[in-house]
């Protein structure tokens, strides 16, 4: 089946380390997409990607930084400068059409003891 | 800016009763408009979502909503819940030629039996 593929689901690490959440995804979609969602806030763009090769920075990139190689894959890193890193994170897909209808991983729960 | 709105944080009903979930946008153009469910530690799944046409869309689940560009809103309902309905609703308004989403806030929503 195609589908987006978040791992870990969760995940500890202690205040300063880098983290790397990694985001696959079958579906031979072109664009991909991190969302970091918070209690009461809703969903917010870290960054986005619309071809290999390239990415751009959304709402609240500080922080954060990604990479994208391949066209399956979309791992971001939690770097030490994020200052508040615990959240849940949301990995998206879509087949960039210019109308926008993101296909979800299941998330990953990072905290920061 | 383009936002969205969420009025109401938390909503609960009995299960058998009507359903109306609030979604006020604020966009300088026609805009693309989704509702999305989110489960608890779960992904994002789409409901239904509008980009042209018929004011009133179907979705899944027994779903619809209705476009009213003269309030600028997108309110979800739903003739009788199910107790499964229980989850976290986000209203999202897509930016003309991107894929890019902006989420409202979400709405809660608690089913009693």
């Amino acid at each position: 089946d195609g589908g987006i593929t978040q791992s870990p689901k969760y995940l500890f690490r202690k205040e300063g380390q880098n983290v790397t959440l990694s985001c696959e995804q079958n579906l031979n979609h072109d664009a991909m997409y991190w969302y970091r969602q918070d209690p009461g806030q809703g969903l917010r763009l870290i960054y986005y990607s619309q071809i290999v090769n390239d990415f751009q920075k959304g709402d609240i990139a500080e922080g954060y930084s990604v990479s994208r190689e391949k066209k399956e894959s979309f791992p971001l890193t939690v770097t030490s400068a994020q200052k508040n890193p615990t959240a849940f994170y949301l990995c998206a897909s879509s087949i960039l059409e210019g109308a926008g209808e993101l296909f979800f991983g299941e998330g990953s729960r990072l905290t920061v003891l | 800016a383009q936002s969205v709105t969420q009025p109401d944080i938390h909503i609960t009903v009995s299960e058998g009763a009507s359903l109306e979930l609030r979604c006020n946008y604020s966009y300088g153009a026609t805009p693309y408009l989704f509702w999305y469910v989110q489960s608890p530690g779960q992904g994002l799944q789409l409901l239904l979502k509008y980009f042209s046409g018929d004011t009133l869309v179907q979705g899944i689940k027994g779903f619809e909503a209705e476009f009213k560009r003269s309030q600028s809103s997108f309110n979800l309902r739903k003739p009788s819940v199910h107790w499964s309905d229980a989850a976290e609703y986000f209203c999202a308004v897509g930016l003309y030629n991107t894929d890019k989403l902006i989420f409202g806030t979400g709405t809660r929503l608690q089913v009693f039996p």
